[in-house]
């Protein structure tokens, strides 16, 4: 079972959609929770943390479910630069220092 | 100036080549990693250091060797390498444990021949 899991896509929408992306990830005692970008053929940047209580940060909403270990992205009101592939990353503590990463869902949002 | 800078940011290497790659990060963090991206799977962490120690080696083999001679550099030494190893190697770092922002390269791409 891979550590932390996410549908690859791609999500194919029309600008002003509203999408949502989940993540399932294996390690209960993992402690940390992020979203990060990845534009084509780009670094990854972090986009968002999660927090227990969800957050959000404008047009992106991030929710965690601990008991069902998956996280969620909502993106409201897309727009064409928000085309790339969203990264699900965990910190699985058990003394582990580096992050875990999903595979990465590929969203293209389209005129 | 970007945080993180890794060089080359491309490479083409025969199979019994040795070449580095170099990563160097002006954020004043305490810790850096290597990463490798292979088309359609999920970054692997190869090394980790932190304080200039290497504190992570995710059975990485013994034809990658890394170094890092002090905070701000790290690098990845290759030799025999094989085609499978053809991937786009980022290098990552962080001020402590990764709860917090990880700041990445733009990476090396390697094509091994």
């Amino acid at each position: 079972r891979k550590e932390v899991e996410q549908d690859p896509g791609p999500f194919n929408v029309p600008e002003g959609a509203t999408v949502a992306f989940n993540c399932t990830y294996s390690n209960s005692a993992s402690q940390s929770f992020f979203w990060y970008r990845q534009d084509c053929r780009k670094e990854p940047k972090l986009l968002m943390s999660v927090y227990s209580s969800g957050n959000e940060d404008g047009r992106f909403t991030a929710q965690l479910n601990r008991a069902s270990q998956y996280i969620s992205l909502l993106i409201r009101d897309s727009k064409l630069s928000d085309s790339a592939t969203y990264l699900c990353v965990v910190n699985e503590g058990r003394g582990r220092r580096a992050l875990t990463f999903g595979s990465g869902t590929r969203l293209q949002v389209q005129p | 100036e970007t945080g993180v800078t890794q060089t080359p940011r491309h490479l083409v290497m025969g199979m019994t080549n040795k070449k580095s790659l170099k990563c160097e990060q002006h954020l004043g963090h305490n810790a850096m990693y290597w990463y490798k991206q292979s088309a359609k799977k999920p970054l692997e962490l190869m090394f980790v250091y932190s304080l200039e120690e290497r504190v992570e080696n995710n059975s990485v083999p013994s034809r990658f060797s890394p170094e890092c001679p002090n905070s701000s550099h790290l690098f990845l030494h290759l030799h025999t390498l094989q085609p499978e190893d053809s991937a786009l190697y980022l290098c990552a770092s962080s001020q402590g444990a990764m709860n917090t922002e990880a700041f990445f390269g733009q990476g090396t791409r390697l094509t091994v021949v």
